[in-house]
């Protein structure tokens, strides 16, 4: 079946610019969570939601980043005024769900932001 | 203090040879705990959980030490296709599935 997908793969801004990244999840995945990766670096947390209920947005790192999920299934997020600091890779995954943890993360191929 | 802390690498091995992958994790809370593994340019894929008495798939064995906080991770035999960043990952209790990843640890294997 299909996987987690992301679009658009690679996107570049200039600074100031806003930008939206798009996530599909997997059919009937209750949880979605967004991460941002940096060159070098984990994927740092930035926002879970599960169904349309965005239960965690603690790792936003900005007034600037908002992330939806109004229907429960497609995801978008948002980078208002990008900075160069934004430059990153940002992840989308989605579970099957369960507070504690135990269902797998399958993560997109993500989308390569890079702010000029 | 970051909440998951790795070894550093690269670690550069030959072929055939055993590596082990150390972690440490700062919150006494944490439920769940995985070893995900990610190819240059690629997304992060599940490599194995790891149980409390330790488990064992093929030629990866993890360990977890709840009382000193850490998680281990062994490559036996190891392949050229083993190349890749390790990353040590894991949840806290009743966050909805959270993972907290650590910084990753690269390998690679060379003929």
């Amino acid at each position: 079946g299909a996987g987690v997908s992301q679009s658009p793969r690679y996107k570049v801004a200039k600074r100031g610019q806003d930008v939206a990244l798009r996530c599909d999840p997997i059919s009937g995945h209750v949880s979605l969570f967004w991460y941002q990766q940096a060159l070098g670096q984990g994927p740092e947390f930035l926002t879970y939601f599960q169904n349309e209920a965005q239960l965690d947005k603690s790792g936003l790192p900005s007034d600037r980043f908002f992330a939806e999920r109004p229907e429960g299934s497609v995801s978008t997020l948002k980078i208002q005024r990008t900075q160069q600091e934004d430059s990153a890779v940002y992840l989308c995954a989605s579970s099957t769900g369960g507070a504690f943890g135990n269902s797998p993360l399958h993560f997109g191929n993500g989308t390569r932001l890079t702010v000029t | 203090r970051k909440e998951v802390e790795q070894d550093p690498g690269p670690f550069n091995v030959p072929e055939g040879a055993t590596v082990a992958f150390n972690c440490t994790y700062s919150n006494s809370a944490s439920q769940s705990f995985f070893w995900y593994r990610q190819d240059c340019r690629k997304e992060p894929k599940l490599l194995m959980s790891v149980y409390s008495s330790g488990n064992e798939d093929g030629r990866f064995t993890a360990q977890l030490n709840r009382a000193s906080q850490y998680i281990s991770l062994l490559i036996r035999d190891s392949k050229l296709s083993d190349s890749a960043t390790y990353l040590c990952v894991v949840t806290l209790y009743n966050q909805g599935g959270k993972l907290i990843f650590g910084q990753g640890t690269e390998l690679s294997v060379k003929p």
